[in-house]
């Protein structure tokens, strides 16, 4: 079952801040966030393990609530290379298959 | 270093035509895995495989077949193509250790687009 991003589209000025968040109905034991460019391949962003770890990534960083089964993605700062699609995806075991959300696509404009 | 290698990058097919997309890694990583992308439905997968000989259902996998005869390759077949599976194709891998060890971060190929008409 797919998990749920929101919000499915954000537009952003240089420079202002932007959350997006993964949420899942089953118990998850992983997040991992993907960034993909128009017309390219998704590339991965980071990857959170246990409930309430929060990592960073330069002035992007995640938090994952288990017990709650979300994850939010922050960007900070945000840039023009920040524009894309963000995708989470979610394991339910430690070798679990990945399934991945519906994607958000972010918009930075000068 | 390839990484991922996906082929074709374009293809059109008719209705009832079946093709192969090929997939094939060259870092040795156990688990391959075969997504579609179509707009506002993100990435699903297909089928996946945790090593040579093994392979099992994604979310959709109806219209398409995998086999795992080698760790390096994973190719996808679509029997009788129909419209409906008109999309963007992916094929990932990753060493699949487990999440634990951060291992099982997905490599992905740069994609197939297919077409049926």
């Amino acid at each position: 079952q797919q998990p749920v991003q929101s919000p499915q589209a954000v537009i952003l000025r240089e420079g202002e801040d932007a959350v997006i968040n993964c949420s899942s109905s089953k118990a998850l034991y992983s997040v991992h966030w993907y960034r993909q460019k128009h017309g390219e391949a998704p590339v991965f962003l980071m990857i959170l393990l246990k409930g309430g770890e929060q990592k960073g990534h330069d002035k992007i960083s995640a938090s994952f609530n288990e017990k709650k089964q979300q994850s939010s993605l922050y960007l900070t700062a945000s840039q023009l290379s920040y524009s894309g699609t963000y995708f989470c995806g979610t394991e339910r075991g430690n070798t679990d298959k990945l399934i991945f959300g519906t994607g958000t696509r972010l918009q930075v404009f000068p | 270093n390839a990484g991922v290698t996906q082929t074709p990058k374009f293809q059109v097919l008719k209705t009832g035509q079946s093709m192969t997309l090929q997939c094939a890694q060259d870092m040795n990583h156990e688990y391959m895995s075969w997504y579609r992308q179509d707009p506002g439905m993100g990435l699903r997968l297909i089928h996946y495989s945790v090593g040579a000989g093994i392979t099992d259902q994604g979310e959709v996998p109806n219209g398409y077949n995998v086999s795992r005869s080698t760790t390096e390759d994973f190719p996808l077949r679509l029997l009788s193509a129909a419209p409906s599976q008109t999309s963007v194709y992916f094929c990932a891998s990753s060493p699949r250790t487990g999440a634990a060890s951060g291992a099982n971060v997905l490599t992905f190929g740069a994609g197939s687009r297919l077409t049926v008409l």
